[in-house]
C-alpha cells in the first residue's frame, strides 16, 4: 500500500532564508510523486510532480524537488522564501494507473517571519 | 470564473440534517472526486467518478454518497451529517495526466 510521511508538521523560516520540506513515501514500484500547495482559504495548487527521467524537477514560484529511491525521498526545496510562501504544503503519491487516487501526507506549515 | 467550483463555501448545519455539496467544473475533464481534509490528516478520498456512468467508492465512503449528474457536475450528499463530518471538502478533477485539479473547498461545519 502507499503511503506518504510529511515529519515536520510546521516549520518556520526567515523571509530571504532556505526552505526544504520533507517527505518520505513507502511504494513498491516507481511512484508518481507530487508537491502541493494550500493558501489560507484557498484550494491546492500543483507546485511540481516527478513521474519518470531526471530526479531534480522545477517548479512554479521557485521552488525545486529531487526524487531520491535510495532514501524513498521527495524533499521539496527554495533557496530563497519570500512572505507570499506561507501556506501549507502536501507531498502525495500515486502510480501510473492511480489516476488521481493519491495518497496525501498531512501537511506541512510554512510560517514566514519578516 | 475558476476552473472548478464548489458551492456553498461554507455551511453551518445540525446533526441529522442532509447536507449536499456541489461542484462543478470547466476543465472538459471526464474524471472528478472528492476528497475530505481533517487537520493532521491530510486529504483522503471518498468518492471518485471516471465518467458518468461510473462511480467508485474511496478510503472513507461511509456516511457519504455521490451524484454525476453531467460530465460538468458531481455532487456530494450526507444522508444525516454527524458531527465527525465537520471537514473541508475538496472537489477535483484530472485528465488523463494523472494531474488534480482543485476547487476552493466546502468547509462544512456539525453541529
Amino acid at each position: 500500500a502507499q503511503s506518504v510521511t510529511q515529519p515536520d508538521i510546521h516549520i518556520t523560516v526567515s523571509e530571504g532564508a532556505s526552505l526544504e520540506l520533507r517527505c518520505n513515501y513507502s511504494y513498491g514500484a516507481t511512484p508518481y510523486l507530487f508537491w502541493y500547495v494550500q493558501s489560507p482559504g484557498q484550494g491546492l495548487q500543483l507546485l511540481l510532480k516527478y513521474f519518470s527521467g531526471d530526479t531534480l524537477v522545477q517548479g512554479i514560484k521557485g521552488f525545486e524537488a529531487e526524487f531520491k529511491r535510495s532514501q524513498s525521498s521527495f524533499n521539496l526545496r527554495k533557496p530563497s522564501v519570500h512572505w507570499s510562501d506561507a501556506a501549507e504544503y502536501f507531498c502525495a503519491v500515486g502510480a501510473s494507473d492511480s489516476w488521481g487516487k493519491f495518497q496525501f501526507g498531512a501537511g506541512t506549515q510554512v510560517v514566514v517571519t519578516p | 470564473d475558476a476552473d472548478v467550483t464548489q458551492t456553498p463555501r461554507n455551511r453551518i448545519t445540525k446533526t441529522g440534517k442532509r447536507i449536499m455539496l456541489e461542484c462543478s467544473q470547466t476543465k472538459g475533464h471526464d474524471r472528478m472526486y472528492w476528497y475530505r481534509q481533517d487537520p493532521g490528516l491530510g486529504l483522503q478520498l471518498i468518492y471518485y467518478s471516471f465518467d458518468v456512468k461510473d462511480i467508485n467508492k474511496g478510503e472513507i465512503s461511509d456516511g457519504y454518497s455521490v451524484s454525476r449528474q453531467a460530465q460538468a457536475k458531481f455532487s456530494l450528499s450526507l444522508e444525516s451529517a454527524i458531527p465527525n463530518q465537520t471537514a473541508l471538502y475538496f472537489c477535483a478533477t484530472s485528465s488523463g495526466a494523472n494531474v488534480l485539479t482543485f476547487g476552493a473547498g466546502s468547509r462544512l461545519t456539525v453541529l
